[in-house]
C-alpha cells in the first residue's frame, strides 16, 4: 500500500471548515483513499473513502487532485467533537476471498478551539 | 449503520490466564479483522478472517489464536496471557472490495 504523508496537528477554531490534507504521490490506480478519526480512547471511526472522485457525505467531503497523488478532508463546520486524530490511508480493494489490513500512519491532531 | 461490538471495553486479568475476546458484527460482512494498537505503533494485524471457518495469521499472530465458527462473531484467543500483550484491541469488519472497514469501540486488556 501507498504511504502517506500528513501533517503531525492542526488548528480549527468551532465553526470554521477544517481542511486536512494528505500527500501519497506513489498512490497506484487502484488503490482507494480512505480517511479515518480516532477520538482519545475510542476505536478507529470511518469518515469517507473515494478512488479519483471528489466524495462527499453526511461528516465530511473528500477531494482528491487530479493525479491523484493528494487529497484534502473538509468538515465543513468543525465542533468541539471533531477534535481527534486524523488519518489518511491508501489501500487496494481486496479480492473475493482475501482481505487487506488497513495502515495508519502518525496522522494529524486536529485541535478545535472556541 | 453498521455496528461492531466487543464484549468488553476494559478488562483485567493474570499471566497465563486464557483470555477470550469477543466481537460481533452485523452487517453480514464477510471480512473480520482483529488489531491491536499500542503506543507509537500504531495499528498490527493480529489475525483475519474472510469466511466463516477461514482464518489467516496477520503480521504479529504469535500468541493468539482465532475462531470464527459464525459470520457475526470473531472471537481472539490469547492462550496465555502475558504481560506484552497489555494492549487496546479492536476488532474490525468489511464487505467486498474496496468497502471500509468499520472498527468496534475496542477492549483495554491489562495484564498483571
Amino acid at each position: 500500500d501507498a504511504k502517506t504523508t500528513q501533517p503531525t496537528s492542526m488548528d480549527c477554531a468551532e465553526g470554521r471548515a477544517a481542511n486536512l490534507p494528505c500527500n501519497h504521490s506513489t498512490i497506484s490506480g487502484n488503490e482507494y483513499v480512505y480517511w479515518y478519526r480516532q477520538i482519545h480512547s475510542q476505536g478507529p471511526q470511518y469518515i469517507i473513502h473515494g478512488l479519483k472522485n471528489n466524495e462527499t457525505n453526511e461528516m465530511a467531503s473528500l477531494i482528491i487532485t487530479e493525479d491523484r497523488k493528494s487529497s484534502t478532508l473538509i468538515l465543513p463546520h468543525a465542533t468541539l467533537r471533531d477534535t481527534a486524530v486524523y488519518y489518511c490511508i491508501v489501500r487496494v480493494a481486496g479480492l473475493a476471498g482475501t482481505a487487506s489490513k488497513l495502515t495508519f500512519g502518525t496522522g494529524t491532531r486536529l485541535q478545535v478551539t472556541l | 449503520d453498521v455496528k461492531v461490538t466487543q464484549s468488553s471495553r476494559y478488562l483485567v486479568k493474570r499471566t497465563g490466564e486464557k483470555v477470550f475476546l469477543e466481537c460481533v458484527q452485523d452487517m453480514d460482512h464477510e471480512n473480520m479483522f482483529w488489531y491491536r494498537q499500542d503506543p507509537g505503533l500504531g495499528l498490527r494485524l493480529i489475525y483475519f478472517s474472510y469466511d466463516v471457518k477461514m482464518k489467516e495469521k496477520g503480521d504479529i499472530p504469535e500468541g493468539y489464536s482465532v475462531s470464527r465458527e459464525k459470520k457475526e462473531r470473531f472471537s481472539l484467543i490469547l492462550e496465555s496471557a502475558s504481560t506484552n500483550q497489555t494492549s487496546m484491541y479492536l476488532c474490525a469488519s468489511q464487505g467486498q472490495g474496496y468497502q471500509p472497514q468499520h472498527f468496534g469501540d475496542g477492549t483495554r486488556l491489562s495484564i498483571l
